[in-house]
């Protein structure tokens, strides 16, 4: 089983549609979790952190489930510039920036 | 504006030779740089941690020979792809970590050899 796995899509959605990726992991101990973006061939950019709590940004919502082992990201109103692939990383216990664990990415189409 | 500045953003190299990869950390200091490498539609995979003052942390099945870090001062780490072959054809980013756990990612380099 992979340690971070990802419905990797491809989601094509019309504008103004919410959509929601779900992302799963291994470790049950996993500390640290985030959501980044990243575009045709360029870096990956943080999006959100996602706290135990669930965190929102503007249209961006970000939830963690520990109990099932998965992190989610819901997005409201999707504009063109939301296309993007989205992908989940997690911290496994250790802790160390050196074990960042990405998935392999949702690949996210916002349609006129 | 980019905290990690990474160069060249692509690069196409006849088979056999090498090519260099800079990653700088701008107006801040990273002991530790990591580099990963991106296949088409694959996540990124952890090729080695990149050490000041001392020698890289290279993950299993990364040929220390052949991807050569160098981490020479607080600001700048180097990948050398030696002998580029076209199997070596891939995104290749690094990253410095930030204080809460994530990273700053270079620009990343789209390496083709040909």
């Amino acid at each position: 089983r992979k340690e971070v796995e990802q419905d990797p899509g491809p989601f094509n959605v019309p504008e103004g549609a919410t959509v929601a990726f779900n992302c799963t992991y291994s470790n049950s101990a996993s500390q640290s979790f985030f959501w980044y973006r990243q575009d045709c061939r360029k870096e990956p950019k943080l999006l959100m952190s996602v706290y135990s709590s669930g965190n929102e940004d503007g249209r961006f919502t970000a939830q963690l489930n520990r109990a099932s082992q998965y992190i989610s990201l819901l997005i409201r109103d999707s504009k063109l510039s939301d296309s993007a692939t989205y992908l989940c990383v997690v911290i496994p216990p250790s802790g160390s920036a050196r074990q960042l664990t990405f998935g392999s990415g949702t690949q996210l189409t916002v349609l006129p | 504006g980019a905290v990690v500045s990474q160069h060249p953003s692509w690069v196409i190299c006849k088979s056999g030779t090498s090519v260099k990869i800079e990653c700088r950390s701008l107006d801040f200091q990273a002991t530790t740089m990591f580099w990963y490498r991106q296949f088409p539609k694959q996540s990124l995979m952890l090729m080695a941690t990149s050490n000041e003052g001392s020698k890289a942390t290279y993950e299993q099945g990364v040929e220390k020979d052949k991807f050569l870090i160098n981490h020479a001062s607080l600001t700048l780490s180097t990948l050398t792809v030696t002998s580029a072959h076209p199997e070596d054809s891939s995104f290749y980013i690094c990253s410095a970590p930030t204080g809460g756990g994530g990273a700053f990612f270079g620009q990343g380099t789209r390496l083709t050899v040909v």
